[in-house]
């Protein structure tokens, strides 16, 4: 079975620092994509970032990394120089493509609120 | 270009009463996917239709719950006899397939579905 688990329900940052959002994940399928998402209070869900299980780097997005450990089966966001404008709740997600089915697996998400 | 839209934005029914929820994706996306969101929750996934593909219909909670694509494009979420579990937020996304990595998923606004 494929599981997604985000620990942190919620995380606090100081403006213009760093912060790191946990996920692990769980599968058997060795070909795989890990996403993850933002999702405002508005509630529209925004694509962040992508990583592919057989890319060599960690993907990069702006001030976003993705900070992928293989062996570990984690994939956590970090966030560079926190804006006011990211708090929102994040999501993790993964697509196992040998199944070759598109569905997402999505994490419970890590509310993230930013202090001026 | 347009994004994915989704129709209505708010639902308030009865229970017991059928639903339709209209999704129309990103032009040229062939892929079209369903979740739901319950309050707090993560997006658990409910169907998924690719080109003239069968659809993947694995989330699909109860058999009061269908989906359709016509021509496809345009697709509708019908629920029937709404129970006040169905309440959540339906979620359309839409993303291009090219090979079978990194195809991200854009998501419409959702529709807020209240069954009294």
């Amino acid at each position: 079975a494929q599981k997604i688990t985000q620990t942190q329900p919620g995380m606090f940052v100081q403006e213009k620092e760093a912060v790191t959002l946990d996920c692990t994940y769980d599968t058997s399928d060795p070909s795989y994509g890990l996403f993850w998402y933002k999702q405002p209070s508005s509630g529209e869900m925004i694509f962040l970032i992508y990583q592919g299980s057989y890319d060599q780097q960690n993907a990069t997005e702006g001030r976003y990394s993705l900070n992928f450990q293989k062996a570990r089966k984690s994939a956590n966001l970090v966030i560079s120089a926190s804006q006011l404008g990211d708090s929102a709740m994040y999501f993790c997600a993964m697509r196992a493509y040998s199944s070759n089915t598109g569905k997402l697996i999505f994490g419970q998400g890590t509310t993230l609120q930013v202090k001026p | 270009g347009a994004g994915v839209s989704q129709s209505p934005s708010n639902k308030v029914t009865e229970k017991g009463k059928d639903v339709e929820l209209r999704c129309d994706p990103i032009s040229g996306h062939t892929a079209l996917y369903w979740y739901r969101q319950s309050l707090g929750q993560g997006l658990e996934f409910l169907i998924y239709f690719q080109g003239n593909s069968a659809p993947d219909k694995s989330g699909l909670p109860s058999d009061r719950f269908s989906a359709e694509r016509t021509g496809g494009s345009v697709s509708t979420l019908t629920i029937q006899r709404t129970q006040q579990e169905d309440s959540a937020v339906y979620l359309c996304a839409s993303s291009l397939v090219r090979g079978a990595m990194g195809n991200e998923q854009f998501f419409g606004p959702g529709t807020r579905l209240t069954v009294l």
